[in-house]
């Protein structure tokens, strides 16, 4: 219960399409979903997160959708550029405790010149 | 702002030798710091949790005598490797939050690959 699935495992998307990465999850009590950007050998850096009392949450070309029923959330890159190559990983916490993440297993992500 | 460093960034030890990582959060005060280790090509696992003046809570299946913890200030928790192996070779990050503003969001270090030879 307290996984969170990520799909797809690795993606390669032309430049200047929509990259879009799925998650899923089950713990009902999650109330924060942060979506994070790793490079090689980085640390990973925080895009975009969302409470799920909105359905949507836009930042530049990240958009996350969230669907409360349905317990998935997704990650929308619109004009995908190379620089955007990268790996994403979704994680979700709860209010509780010390909001421990909860991370998807990450999305490779390739936009292709 | 909210800038979190680590120490050494990358780090060679032999086998049997103990290893110190820092984590440090620059610009704000740290009331509870995580500890991560990632290996290739996968996903970040939670090794344990530490507040500031008490003792750390380690995810299951970590060795808490293997991986000491230490959150001596609001601005630095290290994480020592004792008595280091190969299979202890890994990419750890560490992140940082503060509660003072309430939005709960974690801020990650560059990370400290360690390899043991």
């Amino acid at each position: 219960q307290q996984q969170v699935k990520q799909s797809p495992q690795s993606l390669i998307v032309q430049k200047g399409g929509i990259s879009i990465i799925n998650c899923a999850y089950e713990n009902t009590a999650f109330d924060y979903f942060p979506w994070y950007q790793q490079f090689p050998g980085k640390g990973p850096a925080l895009l975009i997160a969302i409470r799920p009392d909105v359905s949507e949450k836009k930042e530049g070309r990240f958009t996350i959708s969230f669907n409360k029923s349905a317990k998935q959330f997704s990650l929308h890159i619109m004009d995908s550029q190379p620089g955007d190559s990268a790996t994403y990983f979704c994680a979700a916490s709860m209010n509780t405790g010390f909001q421990k993440l909860v991370f998807g297993t990450g999305t490779r992500l390739l936009v292709s010149p | 702002g909210a800038v979190v460093s680590q120490h050494p960034s990358w780090v060679i030890c032999k086998s049997g030798t103990s290893v110190k990582i820092e984590c440090r959060s620059l610009d704000f005060q740290a009331t509870t710091m995580f500890w991560y280790r990632q290996f290739p090509k996968q996903s970040l696992m939670l090794m344990a949790t530490s507040n500031e003046g008490s003792k750390a809570t380690y995810e299951q299946g970590v060795e808490k005598d293997k991986f000491l913890i230490n959150h001596a200030s609001l601005t630095l928790s290290t994480l020592t490797v004792t008595s280091a192996h190969p299979e202890d070779s890994s990419f750890y990050i560490c992140s940082a939050t503060t509660q003072v503003t309430g939005s709960y969001e974690q801020y990650f270090g560059p990370g400290t690959r360690l390899t043991v030879t």
